[in-house]
């Protein structure tokens, strides 16, 4: 079955742990990306890859940091978490030839709580 | 900057009433303006796909209408279920960019 798959799906940690949120997809895609979702705000892009060892900042990558070593993984790292990171977060991905015209393929999201 | 709204930010309407979303945007030099589904604890399911030079597009009871000069969307379906109680976003492509805007999104619930 073609996913996006995000692990963990919950995740509860303290300031300034370093955590990692895995994504991975199995569609071949290019195109890989990171949103978080807050309430009243809509989903806002954190940093995204075009492909591998290709990766640029979004509109809100303070505090966030990504790595593209193979096309089928994109995680994303808190090096230190603060509570404004706690929100939820989704990974996405899409093949780059068809960018412009195909639909994004979300994963099911990772809900992130910095206490 | 594009800004996306979507309102309201809840709706509530009882079952086999049609049901009526707006989006709109401020920016119209946009490429193609795209509608999701997300459903709790689930990721976004994209569900209409409308190019800048459609007027329309259609998917089962699912119409979802362009007007890019005044800048707005709407998103129609016909004769609601329980099941289609989810939080519908809209998203705004610019011309010459890959990024998506999203709004805020409506929470629809459908009563039995």
């Amino acid at each position: 079955e073609a996913q996006v798959t995000q692990n963990p799906r919950y995740l509860i940690t303290v300031t300034g742990k370093k955590l990692t949120v895995t994504c991975s997809q199995n569609m071949n895609h290019e195109y890989m990306s990171w949103y978080r979702q807050d309430p009243g705000l809509g989903l806002r892009q954190i940093y995204y890859s075009m492909n591998v060892e290709v990766t640029d900042k979004g509109d809100v990558p303070e505090g966030y940091k990504v790595s593209r070593k193979e096309k089928r993984n994109f995680p994303l790292i808190l090096e230190s978490p603060s509570p404004n990171q706690t929100s939820l977060y989704f990974c996405a991905s899409s093949p780059i030839d068809s960018i412009l015209d195909s639909p994004l393929h979300f994963g099911n999201g990772t809900r992130l709580t910095v206490t | 900057k594009q800004e996306v709204t979507q309102i309201p930010a809840a709706l509530s309407v009882p079952e086999g009433e049609n049901l009526v979303l707006n989006c709109s945007f401020t920016d119209s030099a946009i490429y193609n303006l795209q509608w999701f589904r997300q459903d709790p604890g689930k990721g976004l399911t994209s569900l209409l796909l409308i190019q800048s030079s459609q007027r329309e597009q259609t998917s089962g009871r699912l119409n979802a209408s362009l007007d890019k000069s005044s800048g707005r969307s709407t998103l129609y379906i016909a004769a609601s279920q329980p099941g289609d109680s989810a939080t519908y976003l809209c998203a705004v492509r610019p011309r010459g960019d890959y990024k998506l805007s999203f709004g805020a999104g409506t929470t629809v619930t459908v009563r039995a």
